[in-house]
């Protein structure tokens, strides 16, 4: 079966760049997408097909993919965006996330 | 814009059928396609399965024959039967809208989240 890898965690300070890498065969082939999950929320799409952002969501979330790999970048991170962060993408009509990502700013 | 609410019965013992709804309101079944995801208490996240407005389904293949999505377009509802359940069946359940094109998709839009516990 499709798998997808992230990190369990990423610290990153106040105000710098984040970014949680998502890997799984040949993902740059399929569209991927990210959530944003807070404790006790559902989550919360943030970007979509690669690097497409849902309206409402600030423009410091980017999304990119190549290759094996998918990526989400938080630019000038702030304290609010300290949430678990899943990818998603798909493989043979499943649906298929990542283990997501801790995402710690510090 | 479209909202999704879960509900149904909170505990289920072990072995029986676990049996959850999801409402949906300013948006049609009609189109797209409507999904289960699942969540046990800490972990991430996993997908139950989906279906489409026409009828037809997919699931987890890790959950095997143990799943069944149904649509009732007629009250804009659909719902998951799981059968079978242990303790690890145990989680928050989530329905969300799948919108998808050729090359996979997305869940746009998703309920609240019901947490279900299968115990004795």
């Amino acid at each position: 079966s499709y798998e997808l890898t992230q990190p369990p965690s990423v610290s990153v300070s106040p105000g710098q760049t984040a970014s949680i890498t998502c890997s799984g065969d040949k993902l740059g082939d399929k569209y991927s997408c990210w959530f944003q999950q807070k404790p006790g929320q559902s989550p919360v799409l943030v970007i979509y097909q690669d690097n497409r952002r849902p309206s409402g969501i600030p423009e410091r979330f980017s999304g990119s993919s190549s290759g094996n790999t998918a990526t989400l970048t938080i630019s000038g991170t702030q304290a609010m965006d300290e949430a678990d962060y899943y990818c998603q993408s798909w493989d043979s009509s499943t649906v298929v996330f990542g283990g997501g990502t801790k995402l710690t700013v510090l | 814009q479209v909202q999704l609410q879960e509900s149904g019965p909170r505990l289920v013992k072990p072995s029986e059928t676990l049996s959850i709804t999801c409402s949906v309101s300013g948006g049609s079944i009609s189109s797209h396609f409507w999904s289960w995801i699942r969540q046990s208490p800490g972990k991430g996240l996993e997908w139950v399965g989906y279906i489409y407005s026409s009828g037809s389904t997919n699931h987890n293949p890790s959950l095997k024959s143990r799943v069944t999505i149904l649509a009732d377009t007629s009250k804009n509802q659909f719902s998951l039967n799981l059968t079978s359940v242990t303790a690890a069946d145990t989680a928050i359940y989530y329905c969300a809208r799948y919108f998808t094109g050729t090359t996979g998709g997305y869940f746009d839009y998703w309920g609240q989240g019901a947490l279900v516990t299968v115990s004795s």
